[in-house]
């Protein structure tokens, strides 16, 4: 076990919904990345908070937004969603003075 | 979480043998590489990483090599046993000055151990 949460575990949607993935990081840790695993793009990175302030953007389409709260949780939000967005979405959390990140279990979204 | 990718490499050992993994990365800027295991309906988990002022580092049962002249990383396994079986990734940093650590993964290399 990581210490990382994430909810929900699967999620099943229609195309044009909007759907919130959530994450509560490691206790302690300030940062949170998210992630987003398919199968023809592999493990790509798509946003970076610390301490409730975006640090860095990845491959992240403008549908996606993320937010991180003061109590250090935060959420990934999809928009009209497509069929190509159907992936594992991680999340991760890290001490900020080093890269080793802690990934959770992932929200697998299915989009029919 | 499942493995990436309908195709990917595959190495089968026998159990109690050594497993070496390898992988290209694709920045000579990189900074940072991190070696991760990902089992079966689980996220990545940390296994080992390397600084690019080292060539090697160790830890247990598990060893980082890191060859910046040809942009190749490698991680090998000792006496590789049945619960190695997963898909490792390397994934590599470029600094960006942020404080971020924006990690781009390779596509994976799934290891079946074999009894």
């Amino acid at each position: 076990d990581s210490g990382v949460t994430q909810t929900p575990k699967h999620l099943i949607t229609a195309t044009g919904q909007r759907v919130t993935l959530r994450c509560s990081p490691r206790s302690g840790d300030l940062s949170v990345y998210w992630y987003q695993q398919s199968l023809d793009q592999g493990l790509q990175f798509l946003i970076h908070y610390y301490n409730g302030e975006e640090r860095a953007k990845g491959n992240i389409l403008e549908r996606f937004s993320a937010q991180q709260f003061p109590d250090l949780h935060s959420e990934l939000n999809l928009s009209s969603l497509e069929l190509g967005d159907s992936a594992l979405y991680f999340c991760a959390s890290s001490v900020k003075s080093t890269g080793e990140l802690f990934f959770g279990e992932g929200s697998r979204l299915t989009v029919l | 979480g499942e493995n990436v990718g309908l195709h990917l490499p595959t190495l089968s050992v026998q159990e109690g043998d050594n497993s070496i993994i390898n992988c290209a990365y694709s920045n000579s800027a990189s900074d940072y590489f991190i070696w991760y295991k990902q089992e079966s309906g689980k996220g990545p988990q940390f296994i080992i990483d390397i600084r690019s002022n080292m060539d090697k580092r160790q830890g247990q049962r598990v060893t980082v090599l890191l060859n910046k002249t040809v942009k190749h990383l490698s991680l090998q396994i000792a006496a590789t046993q049945p619960g190695d079986s997963a898909v490792y990734f390397c994934a590599e940093n470029l600094p960006s000055g942020a404080g971020s650590y924006q990690l781009t993964f390779g596509k994976g290399t799934k290891l079946s151990v074999i009894p």
